[in-house]
């Protein structure tokens, strides 16, 4: 079964400062790995997807890394403001159309 | 275009009563996803739907869950006799498959909803 961790499990960082995500799951065998932003009360948004032949995706001021031999993910958050302040997680598929989701990284970003 | 859309986003109920949840996917999208979030955890999975069928239930935790997708468009999640640990986010995704022509992986991109929260008092 695959077990999806992600650390640390909350931080704070002050505005301006990058961010950096970790995410590690157990079995390297994954179609892709998709990122999501939560915020309180609310649903997942869709971040960035990568999938298993790619090492990287960009979107904007975020960029998530994927080495599936080692069983890691790292979402970058460049120049963090307040409204980047969110739930993040990470979700790995590993072909059975379906996610194994991590607890998530808990951000607060401090004006 | 719209996105996926759930109904109610909250929802009371009293231990031992039936619920229903519902999720409206995005247009054209042929697969559809039930998973339940706790409290302080990701989502897991429940069910999965490829058009009217249901491809994958190994999620639903035990057989007072059943899901259904009639037409393979709208689904509802429903749960009889429900008990207070069934108190959770519900949520539902969906997704359009695609493949890469000449690769063997095949990637898509699960569109979540803004999920139902149950609360059995």
């Amino acid at each position: 079964k695959q077990e999806v961790t992600q650390i640390p499990a909350a931080l704070s960082v002050p505005e301006g400062e990058n961010l950096v995500l970790n995410c590690s799951f157990t079995d390297s065998a994954i179609y892709n790995l998709q990122w999501f932003r939560q915020d309180p009360g609310k649903g997942l948004t869709s971040l960035l997807l990568i999938q298993s032949s790619q090492r990287e995706q960009t979107s904007g001021r975020l960029n998530a890394s994927l080495d599936k031999s080692s069983g890691r993910s790292t979402l970058y958050i460049a120049a963090s403001q307040p409204g980047d302040s969110a739930t993040y997680l990470c979700a790995v598929d590993d072909g059975n159309n379906r996610l194994a989701f991590g607890k998530g990284n808990q951000v607060v970003v401090i004006p | 275009g719209a996105g996926v859309s759930q109904t109610p986003s909250n929802k009371v109920t009293e231990k031992g009563k039936y619920v229903e949840l519902r999720c409206d996917p995005i247009s054209g999208h042929t697969a559809l996803y039930w998973y339940r979030q706790s409290l302080g955890q990701g989502p897991e999975f429940l069910i999965y739907f490829q058009g009217t069928g249901a491809a994958d239930d190994s999620g639903l935790p035990n057989d007072r869950f059943f899901a259904v997708r009639p037409e393979g468009s709208v689904s509802t999640l429903k749960i009889q006799r429900t008990e207070r640990g069934d108190s959770a986010v519900y949520l539902c995704a969906s997704s359009s498959l695609t493949s890469d022509r000449g690769l063997i992986n095949i990637s898509y991109e699960q569109y979540f909803g803004p999920g139902t929260r149950l609360t059995v008092t």
